[in-house]
C-alpha cells in the first residue's frame, strides 16, 4: 500500500540554523500538508499546497516557514533561524483530492530538536 | 470556527473490555468528523469519518463512532479492546474547503493485560 514517507526521522540542529524537512507524498496525490505537534500539545495544522501554491495557512505559519515542491516526488519544509520553540514532531500528509470527502494520508513524521 | 475537544488525556483498559473514548465538538452546522489513531512511530492513520446521514459509522480495525447533535458528541467505541489498540487517538474536523484538519488534543489509550 502506498505510503507517505519522510526524512529524517529525527533531526537535531542548534538555534538559528536552518533545517529542511522532507516528505515523498503518494504518487498520485495532487494536494499537500504540512502539520506539528509540540510535545504534550494537539497537532496543529501549518499549511496546505496544491499546484504549487500555498492554498491554506495558519499563524504558525509565518516567514520564518516555507514550503516547496522541488521535483516530481518530494515536498519540503524548510524553517529558517530556528528558535528552541520549533521543537516538535512534523507531520507531512497528501490527498488526491481537496475536500472533506478525501482522506489525509500521514507520513511517520520528522522529530525535530532544537537545542 | 469549528473546533473538537477531547476531554479524556489518558485512558487505560483491560484487554477485552469495552472502550468509549470522547469527543465534543463545536460547530453551527452539521459538521464533518474524523477520527484518527497513531500508533508508536507511525503516522496518523483515519480510523472512520462521518459525513452525514447514518449516525453510527463503522471503521477500520472493529471501530465505531455515533454521532450525536443533541450531545454535540462523536464518541468512538469498541467492544472489545486489544493490546494492539494501544495508541494515541484523536478527533478532527475539517475546515469547508477540506484542506485543513484542526484536531483534538488527543486521548492516550493504555491497555493492561
Amino acid at each position: 500500500e502506498p505510503e507517505v514517507t519522510q526524512t529524517p526521522s529525527h533531526q537535531v540542529t542548534q538555534m538559528g540554523q536552518e533545517v529542511i524537512l522532507r516528505c515523498v507524498p503518494i504518487s498520485n496525490h495532487l494536494y499537500f500538508y504540512w502539520y506539528r505537534q509540540i510535545l504534550g500539545q494537539k497537532v496543529e495544522f501549518l499549511v496546505s499546497f496544491y499546484n504549487n501554491e500555498i492554498s491554506e495557512k495558519s499563524e504558525i505559519f509565518d516567514d520564518q516557514f516555507s514550503v516547496e515542491r522541488p521535483d516530481g516526488s518530494n515536498f519540503t519544509l524548510k524553517i529558517r533561524s530556528t528558535k528552541l520553540e520549533d521543537s516538535a514532531m512534523y507531520f507531512c500528509a497528501s490527498s488526491p483530492g481537496q475536500g472533506v470527502q478525501y482522506e489525509q494520508y500521514f507520513g511517520p513524521g520528522t522529530r525535530l530538536t532544537v537545542t | 470556527a469549528q473546533s473538537v475537544t477531547q476531554p479524556d488525556i489518558h485512558i487505560t483498559v483491560s484487554e477485552g473490555a469495552s472502550l468509549e473514548l470522547r469527543c465534543n465538538y463545536s460547530y453551527g452546522a452539521t459538521p464533518y468528523l474524523f477520527w484518527y489513531v497513531q500508533s508508536p512511530g507511525q503516522g496518523l492513520q483515519l480510523l472512520l469519518k462521518y459525513f452525514s446521514g447514518d449516525t453510527l459509522v463503522q471503521g477500520i480495525k472493529g471501530f465505531e463512532a455515533e454521532f450525536k447533535r443533541s450531545q454535540s458528541s462523536f464518541n468512538l467505541r469498541k467492544p472489545s479492546v486489544h493490546w494492539s489498540d494501544a495508541a494515541e487517538y484523536f478527533c478532527a474536523v475539517p475546515n469547508n474547503a477540506g484542506n485543513m484538519l484542526t484536531f483534538g488534543g488527543g486521548t492516550r489509550l493504555m491497555v493492561k493485560p
